[in-house]
């Protein structure tokens, strides 16, 4: 199962909003509404950002949102911040023989 | 406070092998599915192995099938993985995981570096 299609790099000024966007075929995302996005700052532990395409855990400021259409999943940082640069991931459910896919990752700059 | 603990990474040589360990607090660790998640220098997440919370039913990736080995205590509130046959391509930063359902990591180890070199 190949990693999911994201771009290596976005960014925008404080304040402004980005969107990183995650491809994939129809038995990943397409199939399912299990899609998840990481945080990762340099040299940490990924954090949990997104579930189930949109919905936030506890502690995870609303500036950050998930859509799904098709097959494409999308993050979208609002309002961004400069504590909000770091690398992020998707992640999908792919079916039970290799259930969990991760993306290709992207980094976010703040400039 | 929920907390996961790595420890057991190092230096090792091809074709040997090493048993990562991975202690949780903070949660009832015998109702959760644990995971096993890696990274390689500069590269990205890859997921490696799970193991169910009840049955303790376990899948792996096809790049360490046959090789690889996740478990777990409950009693002691401790998640392995044993690692045989090691290759260079398994460098990497691994993490434990914490499973929400469905289908997503809520928590994460701060992941201890095994380096595979001769």
């Amino acid at each position: 199962q190949s990693a999911l299609t994201q771009p290596p790099s976005a960014s925008g000024s404080p304040g402004q909003s980005v969107t990183i966007s995650c491809s994939v075929t129809s038995s990943d995302v397409g199939g399912y509404n299990y899609v998840s996005w990481y945080q990762q700052h340099p040299g940490k532990a990924p954090k949990l950002m997104i579930y189930e395409v949109s919905k936030r855990p506890s502690g995870v400021p609303d500036r950050f949102s998930g859509s799904k259409s098709g097959n494409t999943a999308s993050l979208t940082v609002s309002g961004l911040q400069a504590e909000d640069e770091a690398d992020y991931y998707c992640c999908s459910y792919a079916g039970s023989n290799n259930p969990y896919v991760f993306g290709t990752g992207t980094k976010v700059t703040v400039l | 406070e929920v907390q996961l603990v790595e420890s057991g990474g190092g230096l090792v040589q091809p074709g040997g092998s090493l048993r990562l360990s991975c202690a949780a607090s903070g949660f009832t660790f015998s109702k959760y599915w644990m995971f096993w998640v890696r990274q390689a220098p500069g590269k990205g997440l890859v997921w490696v192995s799970y193991i169910r919370s009840d049955d303790f039913i376990t899948t792996y990736a096809d790049s360490v099938k046959g090789r690889f080995t996740i478990s777990r205590d409950n009693a002691k509130n401790t998640l392995y993985l044993q690692m045989n046959d090691l290759r260079a391509e398994d460098t990497a930063v691994y993490y434990c995981a914490r499973g929400m359902w469905p289908y997503s990591f809520d928590c994460w180890g701060q992941g201890t570096l095994v380096t595979v070199s001769s």
